[in-house]
């Protein structure tokens, strides 16, 4: 069975520190994104990857950086955690070939920014 | 410019009736793929159905189907006999040549005992 996992359900920080938000996947997909997802707004890109050490901003980079040092990890780094950063942060892979495969999501992060 | 348009925020359906949910995409590109996904309130993203911008028959899984108008640029997911369980968030989402995703901001589907 496909498997993304991340790394917290539920994260508390308080402003200015730095955030770590890891996701794992255990597909060799080449392909990995961090979404943001707020009420109304539907899901925003963050950054996306399509291989170890490459990345691409997304819509909506700003106060986030990421890291893909290894095929099945893509880390998203907050590096001064903001109030306006409190949101659901969503992690997703997906296979290089397009066509027919979709995106495989984690659970999800809940982050708060107190 | 936003690329997926959902222009319900909300729908109620009665148990057992077909809910067809909107979705307009903007594109210039002759090749994407289109999506559908189910958001309940546990958080998960579960993919429902997919369509290629080649397929010639609407794509269809189940109780769900795709209404494709390739012309209109219009993919809304049709519902068919709606079950308390289908009451969630649904995104639709294409896929450009790049590999790159973009969503709507979702419909929220309520389905009425």
């Amino acid at each position: 069975d496909v498997k993304v996992t991340q790394s917290s359900r539920y994260l508390v920080k308080r402003t200015g520190e730095k955030v770590f938000l890891e996701c794992v996947q255990d597909m060799d997909h080449e392909n990995m994104f961090w979404y943001r997802q707020d009420p109304g707004l539907g899901l925003r890109l963050i950054y996306f990857s399509y291989d170890v050490k490459m990345k691409e901003k997304g819509d909506i980079p700003e106060g986030y950086s990421v890291s893909r040092e290894k095929k099945e990890r893509f880390s998203l780094i907050l590096e001064s955690a903001s109030t306006n950063q409190t949101s659901m942060y969503l992690c997703a892979s997906s296979p290089l070939a397009g066509g027919r495969d979709t995106q495989y999501f984690g659970p999800g992060t809940r982050l708060t920014v107190l | 410019a936003q690329k997926i348009t959902q222009t319900q925020p909300g729908m109620f359906v009665q148990e057992k009736e077909a809910v067809t949910l909107d979705c307009t995409y903007d594109t210039s590109d002759p090749s994407y793929g289109l999506f559908w996904y189910k958001q309940p309130s546990s958080g998960e993203m579960i993919f429902l159905i997919y369509q290629g911008s080649y397929d010639q028959q609407n794509a269809t899984e189940g109780r769900y189907s795709l209404n494709f108008q390739k012309a209109r640029k219009s993919a809304n997911l049709v519902i068919s006999a709606s079950q308390l369980g289908d009451s969630a968030m649904y995104f639709c989402a294409m896929r450009d040549p790049g590999n790159q995703f973009y969503f709507g901001t979702g419909t929220s589907l309520t389905v009425i005992p």
